[in-house]
């Protein structure tokens, strides 16, 4: 098994440009998630899915949308890039809703200028 | 909603000395608390949880302890080795059903040989 695969792992963006991260997951996870990290912030959770479908917000959700219409994928999308997006983003999973272990990409390192 | 303090933000041990890292959470219904380390470059892995249920639980060199009363939760390393270095981040959510785990901005630990 990968885990959870991350795409691109850089990316550098004007701003209002618009792109899409990628995650994927092959260990049949129902939930996924995006965090985005920040120094001295922590981890701060952006959307999350708990099975292909659905979808909620997280904590920072404003300016992302993400869709999941199967198990295996959880992209996110920045419609029209800003300055303050830039960070390092991390796709995360875990089984289920039981099940409370995550398991992280390697994250993609996000500049927006 | 729930929000995460840890302390120190960074610390710098020698090695076999020990390291205590200390988190808060604010939310009385949480009641699981993951710590995870995340090395230079990688995404964050858990390292070892506790429930609300239990007030301290020991894996090899490192332990949790739990005091649900003051809402505090600690990871403690000891005998710690250079290839402890690391950040760990502490985190809190809600056992079955809770699906945004919060977490904490984070403790950079350097381990002097």
């Amino acid at each position: 098994n990968a885990g959870v695969t991350q795409t691109p792992k850089f990316q550098v963006l004007k701003t209002g440009q618009s792109m899409t991260l990628q995650c994927a997951q092959d260990m049949n996870h129902e939930y996924m998630s995006w965090y985005r990290q920040d120094p001295g912030m922590g981890l701060r959770l952006i959307h999350y899915s708990v099975g292909a479908g659905i979808t909620d917000q997280g904590e920072v959700p404003n300016g992302y949308n993400v869709s999941r219409s199967t198990t295996e994928d959880f992209p996110l999308r920045l419609l029209s890039a800003a300055p303050s997006q830039t960070s390092v983003y991390f796709c995360a999973s875990r089984v289920d809703a039981t099940n409370e272990k995550l398991f992280f990409g390697s994250g993609t390192q996000l500049s927006v200028l | 909603g729930e929000n995460v303090e840890q302390h120190p933000s960074t610390l710098s041990v020698q090695e076999g000395d020990s390291a205590v890292i200390k988190c808060t959470y604010s939310d009385s219904a949480s009641n699981y608390f993951p710590w995870y380390k995340q090395e230079l470059g990688k995404g964050p892995q858990l390292i070892i949880d506790i429930r609300s249920n239990v007030g301290e639980k020991k894996d090899q060199r490192i332990a949790v302890t739990l005091n649900k009363t003051a809402k505090h939760f600690s990871l403690h390393i000891t005998e710690t080795q250079p290839e402890d270095s690391a950040v760990y981040f502490c985190a809190a959510s809600i056992h079955t059903g809770g699906f945004k785990t919060i977490f904490g901005a984070g403790t950079r630990l350097f381990v002097k040989a």
